[in-house]
C-alpha cells in the first residue's frame, strides 16, 4: 500500500476516546469543504461535508465544525475505533472553481487499543 | 454500482520512460478528475474533464503530462518521458455533472508510481 508520508502530522488516541482533526483551509471565498478519510492502499472516502452557510454540521459519529472568520475546519470523531485509524483531509471548493478541490496536507490518526 | 476503476494498481518504472494510467470512471458519470499525491504531501488536482473536453487543466505540472478522454468514457493520463519527481499516487474521480460537487466525488484506489 501507499506509504502516507512520513512528514504527516500525527495524532495518536486510546480506543473509545474522541478525536479531533484539524485543518486550515487556504481561501476566504470558499462556499464548501469536505472530510475524506484515506486508508493505505485505498483512494480518498467522502466522510462529511459543509457548506459556509452552516458552522456545524453532524453525522454518524461525526461531527465538523467551520469557522470562517480564522479559516479554519475541524472534524470531531466520537468514540474512536482503530478502524478509524487512517490519513484524514480536508478539501475545500471555491464558486468559479467548478469542481476543483483544494485538499490541506492531511493528518494521521492512530488509534490504539 | 463499480466503483471508479484505476489501472494498473502499482507501476515502477525508470526515468526516462513513458507510463500510461488509465481510469474507468463510474457509467454515466460526465465529470472526470486527476488527482496526485507525492509522496508525504497533499492530493493536487491535475485535472478536470466534462465528457471528453477539458474542463480545467491548470494543474498539470508540465508537458510530460497528457490526459485524454476520448469518447467520454475512460481517461488516460501519460507521463512521457518519466522523471524521479513524478513518483507518488495519481487518483482519478468522477462525478455526475449537474450535482457535481455537492454529490460529493468517487475517488477509485490510485495508481503508485515510482521512478526509479
Amino acid at each position: 500500500g501507499e506509504s502516507v508520508g512520513l512528514h504527516l502530522p500525527t495524532l495518536s488516541v486510546q480506543e473509545g476516546d474522541n478525536s479531533i482533526i484539524n485543518c486550515a483551509y487556504s481561501n476566504s471565498a470558499s462556499d464548501y469543504f469536505i472530510w475524506y478519510k484515506q486508508e493505505s492502499g485505498k483512494g480518498p472516502q467522502f466522510i462529511i461535508d459543509i457548506r459556509s452557510n452552516m458552522d456545524k454540521r453532524q453525522g454518524q459519529r461525526v461531527t465538523v465544525l467551520l469557522n470562517k472568520t480564522v479559516k479554519h475546519l475541524s472534524l470531531q470523531i466520537a468514540a474512536t475505533q482503530p478502524g478509524d485509524s487512517a490519513v484524514y483531509f480536508c478539501a475545500e471548493n471555491t464558486p468559479g472553481g467548478y469542481n476543483k478541490l483544494i485538499f490541506g496536507a492531511g493528518t494521521r490518526l492512530a488509534v490504539h487499543p | 454500482e463499480a466503483g471508479v476503476t484505476q489501472f494498473p494498481s502499482h507501476s515502477v518504472i525508470e526515468k526516462g520512460q513513458t507510463v500510461t494510467l488509465r481510469c474507468d470512471p463510474i457509467s454515466g458519470h460526465d465529470n472526470l478528475y486527476w488527482y496526485r499525491r507525492v509522496m508525504g504531501k497533499e492530493i493536487k488536482f491535475l485535472l478536470h474533464f466534462v465528457k471528453e473536453s477539458k474542463q480545467d487543466e491548470s494543474g498539470m505540472p508540465n508537458n510530460r503530462f497528457l490526459a485524454e478522454r476520448t469518447g467520454g468514457t475512460y481517461s488516460t493520463l501519460k507521463v512521457q518521458p518519466a522523471e524521479l519527481e513524478d513518483s507518488g499516487v495519481y487518483f482519478c474521480a468522477s462525478s455526475f455533472r449537474n450535482r457535481a460537487i455537492l454529490d460529493g466525488y468517487t475517488f477509485g484506489s490510485g495508481t503508485r508510481l515510482t521512478v526509479v
